[in-house]
């Protein structure tokens, strides 16, 4: 069946260092990707996303840039902050109803 | 503000009883989700709703039912026939029609079997 994979945390980075989370999905037909983040105690908020090969989306200074060749979506950030510190999911969207989600990568920035 | 509402944000059951967890969206949207969320786990689809009136199993069903009367909320029932009921548990909801679209989480209701 489909699913996401994504890197295994936790991730322990300085304040200011550049981050990577990486994220791979089934190719089964041409999904939309998405990567949300999870604060502590709270719902999935949308980050960003990209619906179509060679997309990138960003926000917050985040990147994510859709892979067809390599079937990739890895998050990126060129300099994280402490309140960048929660979980981060990647997601796929297979058809309406079947959206699938890594299993998130908590990321602990230290100042 | 649009939204989607959950409550209550803590729950605490005897084992044995039957607890239901709130939805509510004003976003419009015509579809629900429900997920189930452990600690170092994605999320894990347990019913889905695309329209008033009709619902669809997801991954994980067993032990749990829903019902959509109303467009704004699709409340999820947690039986005594989930074993392993505890665990962080996410409503969802999306314009339905296009896989571009992305799903609008609630806040969360945290459920604990005493």
């Amino acid at each position: 069946g489909n699913s996401v994979t994504q890197m295994e945390g936790p991730v322990t980075l300085s304040e200011e260092a550049f981050l990577t989370i990486n994220c791979t999905y089934t190719a089964t037909g041409y999904p939309s990707l998405f990567w949300y983040v999870q604060y502590p105690g709270e719902g999935l908020q949308l980050l960003l996303k990209a619906t179509k090969a060679d997309d990138k989306g960003s926000n917050k200074g985040f990147e994510a840039t859709y892979r067809k060749e390599t079937t990739s979506f890895h998050l990126e950030k060129g300099s994280v902050q402490v309140s960048d510190s929660a979980v981060y999911f990647c997601a796929a969207t297979y058809n309406n109803n079947d959206m699938r989600f890594g299993a998130g990568t908590r990321l602990t920035v230290k100042p | 503000d649009g939204g989607i509402t959950q409550s209550p944000k803590y729950l605490f059951r005897k084992e044995g009883q039957n607890v239901t967890l709130s939805c509510e969206q004003n976003l419009n949207h015509d579809a629900m989700y429900w997920y189930r969320q452990d600690p170092g786990q994605g999320l894990r689809l347990i019913y889905y709703s695309q329209i008033v009136n009709d619902f669809q199993k997801g991954d994980i069903a067993e032990g749990y039912s829903v019902s959509r009367e109303k467009k704004e909320s699709f409340p999820l029932t947690v039986t005594s026939a989930q074993k392993n009921p505890t665990a962080f548990y996410l409503c969802a909801s999306s314009i339905w029609g296009s896989l571009n679209n992305e799903q609008f989480f609630g806040p969360g209701t945290r459920l604990t079997v005493l």
